[in-house]
């Protein structure tokens, strides 16, 4: 099945940094990769996707870049503020069923 | 647009005992998804229910198991909890199988003493 490894496990940037977390993925089959944003006691939420045919999506500060062949895909957040601060979760899955394989999650921390 | 709601928020079991978590999905929606998520871990994908049949199961014994409602609502049964058992259960829904985009409940977390 797919493994996905997601680093690093914490990240701490001072406000106004860039923050990047990167993942890995095994299955060439997989397409579609999705980035979720937990802040503490609330549910994942979508913050992006890719899909396998393109190699960068980006929305106003965070994008998100694809390299196929190294399968490995990373999200870029700029200009960080305290609110980006929770925990990140990239994911890997494979269209029809699109059932995603979650990294172990990277807690950013923005200090003001 | 209704959310997903799940209940109970909270709940403590013993082990041995048997625990039924519900779900009701976004309205619209006809795929739901259930993941549990330990301490400081990302979602572990349990199965996966489109138009009532299961469509997909993640690495977890028969003692899980799930049921869809015509409605799309889904409830997630544990038989024999153990204290491994302990974690959130995180409902998603989605609004059809061939949608990427999981919508999440806030979740239920057991506590298995």
């Amino acid at each position: 099945g797919e493994n996905v490894e997601q680093h690093p496990s914490t990240l701490s940037v001072q406000e106004g940094d860039s923050a990047v977390i990167k993942c890995t993925y095994s299955d060439s089959a997989s397409n579609y990769f999705p980035w979720y944003k937990q802040e503490l006691g609330k549910r994942p939420q979508l913050i992006i996707d890719i899909r396998s045919n393109v190699g960068e999506k980006k929305d106003q500060r965070i994008a998100v870049t694809l390299n196929k062949t190294a399968k490995h895909f990373s999200l870029h957040i700029t200009e960080t503020q305290p609110e980006d601060s929770a925990v990140y979760f990239c994911a890997a899955s494979k269209g029809g069923s699109y059932i995603p394989t979650f990294g172990r999650g990277t807690s950013l921390i923005v200090h003001p | 647009e209704t959310g997903v709601t799940q209940s109970p928020t909270h709940l403590i079991k013993t082990r041995g005992q048997q625990v039924t978590l519900r779900c009701s999905s976004q309205s619209g929606h006809n795929t739901v998804s259930w993941y549990q998520q330990a301490l400081g871990q990302g979602p572990q994908f349990i199965f996966q229910y489109y138009r009532e049949e299961e469509n997909g199961r993640g690495n977890f014994p028969p003692r899980f198991s799930g049921l869809q409602f015509p409605n799309y609502s889904s409830e997630l049964n544990v038989n024999a909890l153990e204290l491994d058992d302990s974690a959130l259960y995180l409902c998603a829904s989605s609004a059809d199988i061939n949608t990427g985009e999981l919508f999440f409940g806030e979740g239920s977390r057991l506590t298995v003493l």
